[in-house]
């Protein structure tokens, strides 16, 4: 059962635009909503995360919306640059609890 | 500081077989996590581990098992091997409580 879910497996943008990413939760009590980004051969690294108390969290070129009433977050990348190209998964929690469900993951291509 | 060190990061396996995979946290991190990733199913939760219990546990058969030592380092076991545990496995470490985990490399186990 797919609590966390990312549609859209691969996104290709150029250099300079906005990506953006989507995810879809069904768990309610799932508060606490992270991104991650990994690269081949190596362990997915924490980009940005965002509390259910929030609707919007931003670090740098990286901003998350959350819409709790429709249990979906995106992430933005703008401007998008090639070393962005990497798979990135949504993951989300129950505030406090260190078990992550993650989503299937979207491959992000960015062309110079 | 040094990052989540997973060893060995290749790993060839015969089906009956059974496999150990080690993890060593960042300095300070109690809780180590451990997922599952395979190209179907995505990253997947198998346990948690804090201060030597298991403090969650994932869907996974009675086959997977793990514990943690006293320097917080932790093992994972695999017995009876079967060809869908080809996957990279992949450790995590953090504070209690704090859903924002490092993984380290992983483990790249293939069962022929």
């Amino acid at each position: 059962d797919q609590q966390v879910k990312q549609n859209s497996p691969s996104l290709s943008v150029q250099e300079g635009r906005i990506s953006i990413l989507n995810c879809d939760y069904t768990n309610s009590m799932f508060d606490y909503f992270l991104w991650y980004k990994k690269y081949p051969a190596e362990g997915p690294t924490f980009l940005i995360s965002i509390s259910s108390i929030k609707d919007k969290n931003e670090d740098g070129r990286f901003t998350v919306f959350l819409n709790k009433s429709a249990k979906h977050l995106s992430l933005h990348i703008v401007p998008s640059q090639p070393g962005d190209s990497a798979v990135y998964f949504c993951a989300a929690t129950a505030w406090g609890n260190n078990r992550l469900a993650f989503g299937k993951g979207n491959q992000v291509v960015v062309i110079p | 500081k040094a990052g989540v060190t997973q060893t060995p990061r290749y790993l060839i396996k015969t089906r009956g077989q059974q496999v150990t995979l080690s993890c060593s946290p960042i300095s300070g991190h109690r809780s180590v996590s451990w997922y599952q990733q395979t190209p179907g199913q995505g990253l997947q939760f198998l346990f948690e581990y804090f201060s030597e219990t298991q403090r969650n546990k994932g869907n996974f058969p009675g086959r997977f098992s793990g514990r943690q030592f006293s320097n917080s380092r932790s093992e994972m076991n695999v017995s009876t091997l079967e060809l869908g545990d080809s996957a990279l496995y992949l450790c995590a470490s953090s504070f209690l409580g704090n859903a924002e985990a490092f993984f380290g490399q992983g483990t790249r186990l293939t069962v022929v």
